[in-house]
């Protein structure tokens, strides 16, 4: 099975500024996505990140806010850009396993905007 | 994606069977049914997938309508590390790792008494 592994477990940010939370696998593999989770809430997908092109966002999240970065197929990085209380969350990454079976996922980034 | 509706939250004993259940009316033939569990603080963990038949692995059982429009998780016998949310999502069979982002509603979350 994959492992994937996230950087950093969890930071408390000023508003304003912007993070960067990187997501590495131990395996190559074709998509990788990222996930929201506000407190109390189930998981929301904010985007697909391809190797070579650009990332494919859902409704309501864009690239000027969550610009990501995916320069080969182990490794990307998604950035939570001029961040406000609202931002505070989890951040999770995932990506599927070769035979597309199952997804792993990383343990998270847990934010907090004050 | 095609919806699914889970119980809100169940309980179970230490040591008994729990069967999580699902409803999934609108599936269509290419449809898998993925669950997965979160536990406390942790990203989502792959549990268990299915067509059409009933599927057994380590972690759990998955049965399977005729009709396909439910199913039921099946944890032989709960332990104290079951508790989680329990998610049951539809993933589209068709179009390989791109049809792997996951769509995740509320779940169900489980606790297990002692």
């Amino acid at each position: 099975s994959a492992v994937i592994s996230q950087k950093p477990s969890r930071d408390i940010c000023q508003r304003g500024t912007s993070l960067t939370i990187q997501c590495q696998v131990d395996s190559q593999v074709t998509m990788m996505f990222w996930y929201r989770q506000q407190p109390g809430q189930s998981l929301t997908l904010i985007a697909t990140a391809n190797q070579g092109s650009e990332a494919t966002y859902e409704s309501g999240f864009v690239i000027d806010k969550f610009p990501i970065s995916r320069p080969n197929l182990t490794f990307s990085t998604l950035t939570v850009s001029n961040m406000s209380p609202e931002d505070s969350s989890i951040y999770l990454c995932s990506g599927p396993e070769q035979l597309n079976t199952e997804a792993f996922f990383g343990q998270g980034t847990r934010l907090t905007v004050v | 994606d095609a919806k699914t509706t889970q119980p809100n939250s169940m309980e179970s004993n230490e040591e008994e069977p729990v069967h999580l259940p699902c409803n999934h009316s609108t599936i269509s033939g290419t449809d898998y049914i993925h669950w997965y569990r979160q536990l406390p603080s942790q990203g989502p963990e792959y549990v268990i997938h299915g067509l059409t038949s009933n599927v057994n692995n380590r972690m759990a059982s998955l049965a399977i309508a005729e009709d396909r429009k439910s199913s039921t998780l099946i944890l032989h016998r709960a332990t104290l590390r079951d508790a989680a949310v329990y998610y049951c999502i539809l993933r589209d069979g068709a179009g390989g790792g791109s049809n792997y982002k996951l769509t995740f509603g509320k779940g169900t979350l489980l606790t297990v008494n002692p």
